[in-house]
This record gives structure tokens, sequence and C-alpha cells, in this order.
């Protein structure tokens, strides 16, 4: 069975700070692909990024980045430069279709103080 | 594109009432989604559908209905409400089973 794990509950950093969110992801798949969403206060889900396990170059978007290693079954997240506007919740999670009907965890709590 | 639209965004149950929340894409995706966030928590899966037609259990579906008649609705129907489906309730889509699902706003559910 798949399982993804976001072990930090919740992170609370000081602006301009850079913040890293963990994602370990348990599968016996070969090949997969893994997302990160964002949800705000205001409670909408925002699509981040997708990504395939083959593909373990970095992703770098404004400040987000993003670090897979297949070897360690992580895809960490990083905000460089933290602004009170990353202030949410972020989830990791491998799609949910198909044979997988995988739910999301209960994210990572993201704080980020002025 | 509107994306994926809900309604309504909000409503109050009173116990053993029925209602249907309305989910709608526009992007032609197979796949759609329901789910639900309790406070605090992460998203369960209820059901899924891979078309027109197909649906699917996903962890939760005790006290929901779905169907599929076509590629654009997915409507979630609720057929005795009780205080435990008391959620958020999303409705998401995606073109494959590996695909980005795209959320709509959510549907605020309090059953009384």
């Amino acid at each position: 069975a798949q399982k993804v794990t976001q072990a930090q509950t919740e992170i609370s950093v000081v602006e301009k700070e850079d913040v890293t969110l963990d994602c370990v992801y348990e599968t016996r798949d070969t090949t997969y692909y893994l997302f990160w969403y964002k949800q705000p206060p205001s409670g909408e889900l925002v699509f981040l990024i997708r990504r395939n396990s083959f593909d373990e170059q970095n992703e770098i978007s404004g400040r987000y980045s993003w670090n897979f290693q297949k070897s360690t079954s992580s895809f960490n997240f990083t905000i460089t430069a933290s602004q009170v506007v990353d202030s949410a919740v972020y989830f990791c999670a491998p799609p949910s279709g198909g044979y997988q009907k995988v739910t999301f965890g209960i994210g990572t709590k993201l704080q980020v103080i002025p | 594109n509107a994306g994926v639209t809900q309604t309504p965004k909000f409503r109050i149950l009173k116990i053993g009432q029925s209602m249907t929340l309305q989910c709608t894409q526009d992007m032609n995706h197979n796949y759609m989604y329901w789910y639900r966030q309790d406070p605090g928590m992460g998203l369960k899966l209820i059901y899924y559908s891979v078309g027109a037609g197909i649906t699917d259990k996903g962890e939760v579906p005790n006290g929901y209905n779905v169907s599929r008649s076509t590629t654009e609705d997915f409507p979630l129907r609720l057929e005795l409400a009780a205080p435990s489906q008391t959620s958020v309730y999303f409705c998401a889509s995606s073109y494959s089973s590996q695909g980005t699902q795209y959320f709509g706003p959510g549907t605020r559910l309090l059953v009384l």
C-alpha cells in the first residue's frame, strides 16, 4: 500500500527565513507522480507542482524549489525568503485515481511570522 | 474556462435530510473526485469516477452516493444527513489517473 508521510505537523518561521517541508512517499511502484498543493487560510486548494519519479532534477519556481530523491523516497519542498503570504497548509500527495485511491494526509501547517 | 465549480458554497442541514452537492468541470476531464475535509485534517476520498457512467468508492463512501451521466457533472448525494457528515466537501477533476487534480472552491456543510 502507498503511504505519504509529512512528519512536520506545524512549522513556524520568521519572515525571510528559508524553510523546508519534508515528504516521504512509500510505494512499491517503480514509477509514480507526486504533487504538492497549498491550502491558504481562505480554504481553496492550489496546485503547486507535479513531478515524475524519473525526474530527480531540482525544480525551481521563484522562491519555491523541490528536491526529489527516489533513493530515499523523499520529495521535499523549500521556500526561500519566506513571506507572510506563504502561511498555509501544504500537502504532499500522490494521485488518487485508478487503483491508488489515496487520500491526502494532514499536511504541514506553515506559519510565517512577520 | 471556469475550471471546477461547486454549488452551494454553504448549507445547513437537519439530521435525516437529504441533499445533492453539485460539481461541474469544463476542462473535458475524464477523472472526477469527491473529497471531504474535516477541521484540521487532510482530505479523504469519498468517490471518484473515471468517465461517464463509471464510478468507484474511495476511502470513506458510506452515507454517500454519486452518479456520472455526463463528462462535465459529478453530483454527490447525501441521503440521510448525520452530524458526522459535517465537513467541507471538495470536488476535483483531472485528465488522467496520474494527472494534476484541479479543485473546486468547496462546499461547507453543517448538519445539526
